[in-house]
């Protein structure tokens, strides 16, 4: 079954406690991305990926890393939680913009609910 | 950058068309989608259009774009209990997201009464 996967889907921690979120897909999708959903903002990107060892900036980087080693794979890295990164974090993949037909949908995961205290 | 705006709620009766609307700021998206994120559970792609469309029809689902007016609606024709969720309104310039990702609107929470 075409998927994507995080892990955890529920998440508790304190403040500096560095953590990470992982992000797998089973469709060989170049493009990955991770999203924040906050109430009353929608969604907003933080990092995305065009392929292997190809990252940029979202709108929201600040406070994030991520990384691209392998293709199914695309971590969210928060290397110092604050509390203004509790949120629910959404990642996505697609294929790239160059693949044509089916090129179109992106595909979400399930979700991580963090919360920072 | 873009904005894309869309009312926070709607309120409608099971049974009746339910009608979800968008408009985004940059003229050059060419991409427009529209998603489905039930309670506790990610986005959903319903539908989407291309900026060279007027409009598209999927059973129940009904997409009109107003590309003069940057507007995009979402029809939902004959609205069951199950359609309660949020719906997302984005819109990018490339297939799929790419580069510049999609730009969300805030989501509109549809409300169904019995």
């Amino acid at each position: 079954e075409a998927q994507v996967t995080q892990n955890p889907r529920y998440l508790i921690t304190v403040t500096g406690k560095k953590l990470t979120v992982t992000c797998s897909q089973n469709m060989n999708h170049e493009y990955m991305s991770w999203y924040r959903q906050d109430p009353g903002l929608g969604l907003r990107q933080i990092y995305y990926s065009m392929n292997v060892e190809v990252t940029d900036k979202g709108d929201v980087p600040e406070g994030y890393k991520v990384s691209r080693k392998e293709k199914r794979n695309f971590p969210l890295i928060l290397e110092s939680p604050s509390p203004n990164q509790t949120s629910l974090y959404f990642c996505a993949s697609s294929l790239a913009r160059t693949s044509g037909v089916g090129s179109y949908e992106q595909y979400f995961g399930p979700g991580t609910r963090l919360t920072v205290t | 950058g873009e904005d894309v705006e869309q009312s926070l709620f709607l309120s409608v009766r099971e049974g009746d068309s339910s009608v979800i609307n968008c408009t985004y700021t940059d003229s050059s998206s060419t991409y427009l989608y529209w998603y489905k994120q039930e309670p506790g559970a990610g986005l959903q792609l319903l539908t989407y259009i291309f900026s060279n469309m007027d409009m598209k029809q999927d059973q129940r689902l009904t997409v009109l774009l107003n590309k003069k007016d940057k507007h995009l609606s979402l029809r939902i024709a004959d609205t069951q209990t199950g359609d309660s969720a949020i719906y997302f309104c984005a819109v990018g310039k490339q297939a799929g997201g790419g580069a510049d990702g999609l730009t969300f609107g805030k989501g509109t929470h549809l409300i169904i009464q019995p």
